[in-house]
Parts: C-alpha cells; sequence; structure tokens
C-alpha cells in the first residue's frame, strides 16, 4: 500500500546550522511531495512543495530536493532560527488523490 | 487564516455518545480531506471526499463516517465514541485532488475532541 517513511523523528540543531530531513515513499506513481509545518495545537501548514518534473526547489532558507528514481525526498533547512522550532511532516500524493504523510519529525532548534 | 473553516473548535463528551464535526472547504474547493491526529501522533488520513463523491478511503473506523453535502461542507460523524477517539480532527480542502493536478491542500485549524 502507499506509505511515506519519514526520519529523523527528532532533530536538535543549534540556530545557525542546516536541518535535514528525509523521507521516502512507496508509491512509484506519486508526483506530488508537499512539506508541512506544525506548531503545536496549530493546522500543519504549506511550506514548500515540489512536483515529480524537478529534482529541486528553493524558497529562501528552505529548500527541497527529490530522486524519484530512488523514491526519496529530503527538506533542508539553512541558518535555522529559533522559529523554526516544530513539528515537520512531508507528505506524497496516492494515486486515488489523497495526501499521505510521514511519521513527523520534531525540530528544536536551541538559541 | 486559510479558508477553511471547522466547527466546533472544542468538544467534550462522555463514551459511547455520537458526536458531529462540520467542515465548510475553501471557496471554489471541490475536494476535502479528514485527518485524525492523536496526541504525538502524525497526521492519519480518514477519508476524502471530491464533488460530492467519495473518493478515497483510510484507515476509518465502521463508527466513524462522513459526507459531503451538495453546498460542498463536509461533516464527520463519531459514534459509539471510545477514549481512543480523543485527537484532533482535520479537515482539509484542494481545489482537486492531489493525484493529477498536485493542488495544494489547505488545513483547517481542526476540532479538539475529548472523550471522557
Amino acid at each position: 500500500g502507499e506509505n511515506v517513511e519519514q526520519h529523523p523523528s527528532t532533530l536538535s540543531v543549534q540556530e545557525g546550522d542546516s536541518a535535514v530531513i528525509k523521507c521516502t515513499y512507496s508509491d512509484s506513481a506519486s508526483n506530488y511531495f508537499p512539506w508541512y509545518k506544525q506548531e503545536l495545537g496549530k493546522r500543519p501548514q504549506l511550506i514548500i512543495d515540489i512536483r515529480s518534473n524537478v529534482g529541486e526547489k528553493k524558497d529562501q532558507r528552505i529548500a527541497v530536493t527529490l530522486n524519484k528514481t530512488a523514491k526519496h525526498f529530503s527538506l533542508h533547512i539553512t541558518e535555522t532560527q529559533p522559529e523554526d522550532s516544530a513539528v515537520y511532516f512531508c507528505a506524497a500524493n496516492g494515486n486515488t488523490g489523497k495526501l499521505i504523510f510521514g511519521q513527523g519529525t520534531t525540530l528544536q532548534v536551541k538559541p | 487564516d486559510s479558508g477553511v473553516t471547522q466547527t466546533p473548535k472544542h468538544l467534550i463528551t462522555a463514551t459511547g455518545q455520537r458526536v458531529t464535526l462540520r467542515c465548510s472547504p475553501r471557496s471554489g474547493d471541490l475536494s476535502v480531506y479528514w485527518y485524525q491526529q492523536s496526541l504525538d501522533q502524525g497526521l492519519q488520513f480518514l477519508i476524502q471526499y471530491y464533488n460530492g463523491e467519495e473518493r478515497a478511503k483510510g484507515n476509518i473506523l465502521e463508527r466513524f463516517s462522513a459526507q459531503q453535502f451538495p453546498d460542498l461542507h463536509s461533516e464527520l460523524n463519531l459514534s459509539s465514541l471510545e477514549l481512543g477517539d480523543s485527537a484532533l480532527y482535520f479537515c482539509a480542502s484542494s481545489v482537486g485532488t492531489a493525484s493529477s493536478s498536485g493542488n495544494t491542500i489547505y488545513f483547517g485549524e481542526g476540532s479538539w475532541l475529548t472523550v471522557v
């Protein structure tokens, strides 16, 4: 079945360092890979997404890379700030139109 | 504000009871998705509707049901509630589905359900 694995489950970095979160997906038909940020008790908010026709996308301090052959994609946050602390979810679309989420990564940025 | 409206925001009810959660999608969005998030857990896909029809089903319990009405709002019905059903229930919407065109999916603020 459709599955998305996300690692690590927790990540602690020093302010200013980079953070990398990795995901793998199982459905080779997946062609849309969004990343969401969720603060405690709040709704998930889209921060960046990538479609299968590109290998990399960047938006200021965040970037996402996609390797369709290996079926994995990664989120890169550079120059991390305390306000980047949150839970990050990767997702991939299934062939029926639903969005399957990874288990989440709790990122802590220490001042 | 994502434009997705969920009510109620908070709900406390007893075991064995039935509740209905309501969702109004963003204007123009035809797809509605329901997700369950338990404490310290991820986002578990429950069910998706597109323009009134069920499109995809996840690990939704038989005690749970949903529907999307002609005006595109959706309701999630949870019955014979158990303590383990306590969770944050999110509704999300998109213009189309996430399969063909990769439409952005926007989440509502969620409905906190506590079963006591």
